[in-house]
């Protein structure tokens, strides 16, 4: 069945560094891929997206681009700031594979900045 | 308006006690979702609803009983919960069912069965 592997965390990183966090995926036909971030005490939300190929989404900074060549599509920044200091979950979501269009989330890597 | 709500924010319950989660969303939404989420893990899908029908039932125990009263509202109930049923409860919303289609998430319920 369709898998996201992201590496482990935790990350810290002093303000201002350049962060990557890279994500890999396994999946039948053509997924969609999310990147969500769950800052603590609080649910999930919808940091960027990328629904074909080589497409790139950005969005606060973040930027993750869709290689399916690599299965792949870290997420990058280029100055992080304290704020940013959340859990980011890469995610698939794929109507072949079995998962019927839900999403398939990686572990998490919990990322924590330092002024 | 983009948000999910839910109530409560925390929830303390016995195991031999019944209460009621809530998600609501004014979106427009026709898929719902509840998920459960243990600490450092990530989110575990329970419930699928689409255009009020459950579609989806991820293998969960009877104690706990989704419903959907109409199409802006989504509610958990559960019942003779366990200690190890104790986590954040998220729900989410999207527009329809397909893969491209990003989902809005509330900020859960934090639950404690004592």
């Amino acid at each position: 069945g369709d898998s996201v592997t992201q590496m482990e965390g935790p990350v810290t990183l002093s303000e201002e560094a350049f962060l990557t966090i890279n994500c890999t995926y396994t999946a039948t036909g053509y997924p969609s891929l999310f990147w969500y971030v769950q800052y603590p005490g609080e649910g999930l939300q919808l940091l960027l997206k990328a629904t074909k190929a080589d497409d790139k989404g950005s969005n606060k900074g973040f930027e993750a681009t869709y290689r399916k060549e690599t299965t792949s599509f870290h997420l990058e920044k280029g100055s992080v700031q304290v704020s940013d200091s959340a859990v980011y979950f890469c995610a698939l979501s794929n109507l072949d594979g079995g998962s019927q269009g839900n999403l398939i989330f990686g572990k998490g890597t919990k990322l924590s900045v330092k002024p | 308006d983009t948000e999910v709500t839910q109530t409560p924010k925390h929830l303390v319950m016995g195991m031999t006690n019944k209460k009621s989660l809530k998600c609501e969303q004014h979106m427009g939404h026709r898929a719902m979702y509840w998920y459960k989420q243990k600490a450092k893990k990530p989110p575990e899908l329970m419930f699928v609803y689409s255009y009020e029908k459950l579609s989806i039932n991820e293998s969960v125990p009877s104690r706990f009983s989704p419903e959907c009263p109409n199409s802006s509202l989504l509610n958990l109930h559960l019942h003779a919960l366990q200690p190890e049923d104790s986590a954040l409860y998220l729900c989410a919303s999207s527009q329809d069912r397909g893969p491209g289609l990003e989902q809005y998430f509330g900020p859960g319920t934090r639950l404690t069965v004592t």
